[in-house]
């Protein structure tokens, strides 16, 4: 199974609600991440975990809060988003981080913050 | 970051070759040079990657300028499913856990 999943496929949400990604690996990959992706621009990347303890924040507002339950499920909390939040939100995996190592990619939420 | 230049977009025909081309002329000896694409509405995939050598999978080959100032991805025979976002993308000790996305190449595919 090599296939990184995501749940929702679409959200809306209000700029004053709290809402939750879900991203689920069953590869036994220990690195997981977040990207962002606006339209018509490349992937940008959020927040790196590896060993579920997070070793990467590119910068990210506060708004977003990652979290790594275990090494299979990462969640993104959303909290007080503004409308320009609005992107598609990425999950990738890894066996563990290195220069050669392959990202598997979910399908990805796409976000709407209205 | 080392950083690529990619061609905007290209375009080619169902079952023809396909060369994608990258230059990274800051390269240095560390950085491996690895391709992703992005199919529409999906998340990117990884392609390929290499060093120093050039590498063949079931996907595509790659070939790196003996200098490794550049890369070539070679798609054997392009197919409508080909059409995608390629990126060409380095990788250095430095900062291994991240993937830098640049623009990429839009290739499109005629039947």
């Amino acid at each position: 199974d090599t296939e990184v999943t995501q749940t929702p496929k679409h959200l809306v949400m209000g700029m004053t609600n709290k809402k939750s990604l879900k991203c689920e690996q069953h590869m036994g990959h220990r690195a997981m991440y977040w990207y962002k992706q606006k339209a018509k621009k490349p992937p940008e990347l959020m927040f790196v975990y590896s060993y579920e303890k997070l070793s990467i924040n590119e910068s990210v507002p506060s708004r977003f809060s990652p979290e790594c339950p275990n090494s299979s499920l990462l969640n993104l909390h959303l909290h007080a988003l503004q409308p320009e939040d609005s992107a598609l939100y990425l999950c990738a995996s890894s066996q563990i981080e290195g220069a050669f190592s392959e990202q598997y990619f979910g399908p990805g939420t796409r976000l709407t913050v209205t | 970051d080392a950083k690529t230049t990619q061609p905007n977009s290209m375009e080619s025909n169902e079952e023809e070759p396909v060369h994608l081309p990258c230059n990274h002329s800051t390269i240095s000896g560390t950085d491996y040079i690895h391709w992703y694409r992005q199919l529409p509405s999906q998340g990117p995939e990884y392609v390929i990657h290499g060093l120093t050598s050039n590498v063949n999978n079931r996907m595509a080959s790659l070939a790196i300028a003996e200098d490794r100032k550049s890369s070539t991805l070679i798609l054997h025979r392009a197919t409508l499913r080909d059409a995608a976002v390629y990126y060409c993308i380095l990788r250095g000790p430095q900062g291994a856990q991240k993937l830098v996305f640049g623009q990429g190449t839009r290739l499109t595919i005629n039947p």
